[in-house]
């Protein structure tokens, strides 16, 4: 069965103390792997599609990163203004769904 | 629109009530997906449009779900005899590209956060 697990459940930072997020999949065909950001009372929006092992993707303090079992989301000198959840979501065979993980909350405190 | 608007944003309901969730997606984006969102766990799907194809129903849990898209446009999400467990925050998401490409990138609204009491 296709699966998505994100780690850890919650990650508490002080503000420009660098850290990752660890996604691991089993997503058969992986297609492509996703993160979003979701901001309490939002919707997840879209951060990053990686496609294939080594392939690396930055914005601002955040970079992405795949291997062929999982993702790293590494945060660099995070702001407060960086605190949500974190979802990844893996993209399987073609017309299958997007499945996603349970997200990562991170909070970042100055 | 700018975005995905979803209404309403709040839905309490009485178990055993009927319930309409309602999506205007982005214009021109012919992929449109429902997801449910419960407390702790990942986004579920329920269903997915395109265009005028005949729709994914395969993450429905039950036949109380049922979801149509109007026009290639709105949706509309019915929940019949709603119960307990149906309590979620339900999304909708919108895409330009059909979920066979490989950009699946996803413009999500903010939510309707349904209670049953």
């Amino acid at each position: 069965e296709d699966q998505v697990t994100q780690s850890p459940e919650a990650l508490r930072l002080q503000e420009g103390e660098s850290s990752s997020l660890n996604c691991s999949y089993t997503v058969s065909g992986l297609r492509g792997l996703f993160w979003y950001r979701q901001d309490p009372g939002k919707g997840p929006e879209f951060l990053f599609t990686l496609y294939s092992a080594g392939e690396e993707k930055e914005k601002e303090r955040l970079k992405a990163t795949l291997t062929k079992k999982e993702s790293f989301l590494h945060i660099t000198a995070p702001k407060p203004e960086d605190s949500a959840t974190y979802l990844c979501a893996g993209a399987g065979q073609a017309g299958t769904a997007l499945i996603f993980g349970k997200g990562t909350t991170l909070s970042v405190s100055s | 629109g700018a975005g995905v608007s979803q209404s309403p944003s709040n839905k309490v309901t009485e178990k055993g009530k009927d319930v309409e969730l309602r999506c205007d997606p982005i214009s021109g984006h012919t992929a449109l997906y429902w997801y449910r969102q419960s407390l702790g766990q990942g986004l579920e799907f329920l269903i997915y449009f395109q265009g005028n194809s005949a729709p994914d129903k395969s993450g429905l849990p039950s036949d109380r779900f049922s979801a149509e898209r109007t026009g290639g446009s709105v949706s509309t999400l019915t929940i019949q005899r709603t119960q307990q467990e149906d309590s979620a925050v339900y999304l909708c998401a919108s895409s330009h590209y059909p979920r066979q490409g490989v950009n699946e990138k996803l413009f999500f609204g903010s939510g309707t956060q349904l209670s049953v009491l």
